[in-house]
């Protein structure tokens, strides 16, 4: 059974372009979360889905950020206009239901010049 | 958001001694707990999680203590092993399924 896969690893964007970054969750896994990590410090929660659903955007900046779920397909995180700040480590999680432990991709690292 | 922070930022142990990891939280209605370790360059792991209704749960050379009262959470790692240098964190959460709040994270460093 394989983990929770995030791509890419690595993205670098020049300020101003957009970046699509893709998380499909374990099989069988219907709920999916976003994190945010800069450097030295812990993960913020961005946004938790469930298929075709946003449950809970709290953490997400209310510009030019968004995310989806779809029916069919990964979960994505899409962030426009990109700035320097958005430079993070960004990591998806998922669970087989709203309980318990959350099992973590391996992230994407944003990098934007 | 909620506070959750941790006692010390850095740990280092001899190998084969016993770690522990402290964690503060400030949510009194947190009522679900996890433990992460984090590899440079990786996502965190799930090591073990416990319930508000419990005080103490133990895995793998690894024990969860919740102190309610005080609002503290610690992780032991029994015999601690190069394998276990990486940075620790706990996250809690009072609605399951929602956001998990995280810690900054201790460096653990093993010294063989």
């Amino acid at each position: 059974n394989a983990g929770v896969m995030q791509n890419p690893r690595h993205l670098v964007r020049r300020r101003g372009q957009e970046a699509r970054l893709r998380c499909s969750p374990m099989k069988g896994h219907s709920h999916v979360y976003w994190y945010r990590q800069l450097p030295e410090e812990g993960l913020k929660f961005m946004v938790y889905l469930q298929k075709e659903n946003i449950i809970d955007e709290s953490g997400m900046p209310k510009e030019r950020f968004s995310a989806e779920f779809p029916k069919e397909g990964p979960s994505i995180l899409r962030i426009q206009q990109v700035v320097r700040g958005d430079s993070a480590a960004y990591f998806c999680a998922s669970s087989p239901s709203a309980s318990l432990e959350q099992y973590f991709g391996p992230g994407t690292r944003l990098t934007v010049t | 958001g909620e506070s959750v922070g941790l006692h010390l930022p850095t740990l280092s142990v001899q190998e084969g001694d016993n770690s522990i990891i402290n964690c503060a939280y400030s949510n009194s209605a947190s009522d679900y707990f996890i433990w992460y370790k984090q590899e440079s360059g990786k996502g965190p792991q799930f090591i073990i999680d416990i319930r508000s209704n419990m005080d103490k749960r133990q895995g793998q050379r690894v024990t969860v203590l919740l102190n309610k009262t005080v609002k503290h959470l610690s992780l032991q790692i029994a015999a601690t092993q190069p394998g276990d240098s990486a940075v620790y964190f706990c996250a809690e959460t009072e609605n399951t399924g929602n956001q998990f709040y995280f810690g900054t994270g201790t460096s653990l460093t093993v010294i063989p």
